[in-house]
């Protein structure tokens, strides 16, 4: 399976853009860039997903690199509230392999005021 | 607006013991999930249904069984428990299986084994 790498941490200071990174060399044409988020004690919440263009939603900017090797999670004016576990995903586009949905570590980010 | 519902929030068992989580979702999804995660770590799937009656195993299923009767409620049960399944547990469902249909999870259930 295709695996992504984040960061462990990052910090950010409350209103200025954040953009956290995810390296997935190995994806696959059929893989699906994911993203949610974990704030403190609760479940995850569905943040963004695209395949190979740039998408954007109310909640954030996915940027996508051209090789699809790497991708860029774009938080416009981070609040306090922003700060969680960011995870970014691979997920297959076909079959029950979709189901699969695989949670690494994460990017913990940190929104100071 | 409840989305997805995990009972109970926390619970202690002692080892060997045994235990029903109770998931409910009222979006009409045909899939759901179960995940644990352990401290400072990623979700794993434990197992998952893409529809009423039916079930799959994941990636860390042993020890745990599950059954989806109804559409709506997927259950999580523990038969002999075990530190090791010491954990939080979170439900989720979706639409689909598909890459478009993300997934909706509940706020967990906090499962101590001592």
């Amino acid at each position: 399976d295709a695996k992504t790498t984040q960061p462990n941490s990052m910090e950010s200071n409350e209103e200025e853009p954040v953009h956290l990174p995810c390296n997935h060399s190995t994806i696959s044409g059929t893989d699906y860039i994911h993203w949610y988020r974990q704030l403190p004690s609760q479940g995850p919440e569905y943040v963004i997903h695209g395949l190979t263009s740039n998408v954007n939603n109310r909640m954030a900017s996915l940027a996508i690199a051209e090789d699809r090797k790497s991708s860029t999670l774009i938080l416009h004016r981070a609040t306090l509230r922003d700060a969680a576990v960011y995870y970014c995903i691979l997920r297959e586009g076909w079959g029950n392999a979709g189901n699969m949905l695989t949670f690494g570590g994460g990017t913990r980010l940190m929104v100071k005021p | 607006n409840a989305g997805v519902t995990q009972t109970p929030k926390f619970r202690v068992l002692k080892t060997g013991q045994s235990m029903t989580l109770l998931c409910a979702q009222d979006m009409n999804h045909e899939y759901m999930y179960w995940y644990r995660q352990d401290p400072g770590m990623g979700l794993r799937l434990i197992h998952y249904s893409v529809g009423e009656g039916t079930t799959a195993k994941g990636e860390v299923p042993d020890g745990y069984n599950v059954s989806r009767l109804k559409k709506q409620n997927f259950l999580l049960g523990l038969e002999s428990a075990a530190p090791s399944q010491t954990s939080v547990y979170f439900c989720a469902s979706s639409y689909s299986g598909g890459y478009v249909s993300p997934l909706h999870f509940g706020n967990g259930t906090r499962l101590t084994v001592t």
